[in-house]
């Protein structure tokens, strides 16, 4: 099954607040999970990635928490600014391939 | 960095019409991938490419083809436009190694009348 299941659909946090995002996946040949950004008006950039041999990665604010037990990983984001409302997409890379699944995207606004 | 460049922001065209839509990448990638983003649907694969001439079929290439005559360049290719294909079209190259990703372009928003 080569889908990543991703939730919320949207997500409002105030500012200073945690905002989580969450993935789940099914195939376990998925080899490598990035999340990108993506600002209104521009093509997604990568934000952070995790290799399944790793529980957890964290990048300044922007935290990923891997459990290849249960098969899911989520984007944590620490005190959460205005500026990182955009929308959110999870992705995971099929093994022996170049090609990335993505998630449906949250949306997350942050209100100050 | 690899910049990723669509070369329309904005393109409406008619049912039936063919379209083109452009992508050029500026490194040496061989990896290119299309894209289309609807909302509620994320990111669904249409078509990829592992080199030049050479073509696979993503997930929803119905409807669609590519062309890759050269390595810089991937070209998505709308043969008869009908109005389910109005979305939003991103194209991205894979950078390997250490800096492993995909760089996306800025995206064509195409709508079909």
């Amino acid at each position: 099954q080569q889908q990543v299941k991703q939730s919320p659909q949207s997500l409002i946090v105030q500012k200073g607040g945690i905002s989580i995002i969450n993935c789940a996946y099914e195939n376990t040949a998925f080899d490598y999970f990035p999340w990108y950004q993506q600002f209104p008006g521009k093509g997604p950039a990568l934000l952070i990635a995790i290799r399944p041999d790793v529980s957890e990665k964290k990048e300044g604010r922007f935290t990923i928490s891997f459990n290849k037990s249960a098969k899911q990983f989520s984007l944590h984001i620490m005190d959460s600014q205005p500026g990182d409302s955009a929308t959110y997409f999870c992705a995971a890379r099929v093994g022996n391939t170049d090609k990335l699944i993505f998630g449906t995207g949250t949306r997350l606004q942050v209100f100050p | 960095d690899v910049k990723v460049t669509q070369s329309s922001r904005y393109l409406v065209k008619r049912t039936g019409e063919k379209v083109f839509l452009e992508c050029v990448q500026d490194m040496d990638h061989e990896n290119m991938f299309w894209y289309r983003q609807d909302p509620g649907l994320g990111l669904r694969l249409i078509y990829f490419s592992y080199d030049v001439k050479m073509k696979e079929k993503g997930d929803i290439p119905e409807g669609y083809s590519v062309s890759r005559e050269k390595k810089e360049r991937f070209s998505l290719i709308l043969e008869s436009a009908s109005t389910n294909q109005t979305s939003m079209y991103l194209c991205a190259a894979e950078e390997r190694g250490a800096n492993y990703g995909y760089t996306f372009g800025s995206g064509t928003r195409l709508t079909v009348v």
